[in-house]
């Protein structure tokens, strides 16, 4: 069955910290990922996605992400975290078929400290 | 550029009444998509069209939901009648076109039935 994973529900880095979010997908065939962010009261903002090529992709404000198909495995990351940064993070999973459905993870929380 | 515009942003309807909600999406974009967002967990997909046709609806609980996308650009959802269970944030999403386009999120509409 396809799933996504997000073993972290709450995260809280100081602010200027280095920020990973952890996420694992299980899919029958070769993925497309994505990471969403979701600020309260707004909807859901793409931060970054994987089509093909360079497992390393760059996103908006900062984020990246690192596929690794041995661990399957779409963990994000960024090196100086912003207070601004504190919102509600989404990995998602899709087909490459006409449908675009996405499976979403459950969401990991991210709290920033001063 | 406009986003997707969903209304009302927030409802709450007593069990077993009724409620519809509406989504104007992107310009241009030929696919709309509904999201369910329960409280805690990551969106789930209700039912996805191209254009003004139904690609999957699997998820949708026909029973007492239904969905219809007039002339292939706004949309309505629709719950008759509702459970407590409904309670939850309803999303509506569309890209430019199936597939893995990138989906743009409105706000969302946070129903709440009591």
């Amino acid at each position: 069955a396809q799933s996504v994973t997000q073993p972290d529900i709450h995260i809280t880095v100081s602010e200027g910290a280095s920020l990973e979010l952890r996420c694992n997908y299980s899919y029958g065939a070769t993925p497309y990922l994505f990471w969403y962010v979701q600020s309260p009261g707004q909807g859901l903002q793409l931060l970054l996605k994987y089509f093909s090529g360079d497992t390393l992709v760059q996103g908006i404000k900062g984020f990246e992400a690192e596929f690794k198909r041995s661990q399957s495995s779409f963990n994000l990351r960024k090196p100086s975290v912003h207070w601004s940064d504190a919102a509600e993070y989404f990995c998602a999973v899709g087909g490459t078929s006409n449908t675009g459905k996405l499976i979403f993870g459950q969401g990991t929380t991210l709290q920033v400290k001063p | 550029e406009a986003g997707v515009a969903q209304s009302p942003r927030y409802k709450i309807i007593e069990k077993r009444q009724s409620v519809a909600f509406w989504c104007n999406p992107i310009s241009g974009h030929a696919t709309l998509y509904w999201y369910q967002q329960i409280l805690g967990q990551g969106p789930k997909l209700l039912i996805q069209f191209q254009n003004n046709g139904v690609v999957d609806d699997s998820q949708l609980p026909k029973d007492r939901f239904s969905a219809e996308r007039l002339k292939g650009v706004d949309s309505t959802l629709k719950i008759q009648p509702a459970k407590l269970e409904d309670s939850a944030v309803y999303l509506c999403a569309s890209s430019l076109g199936g597939g893995p386009d990138t989906q743009y999120f409105g706000p969302g509409t946070r129903l709440t039935v009591l």
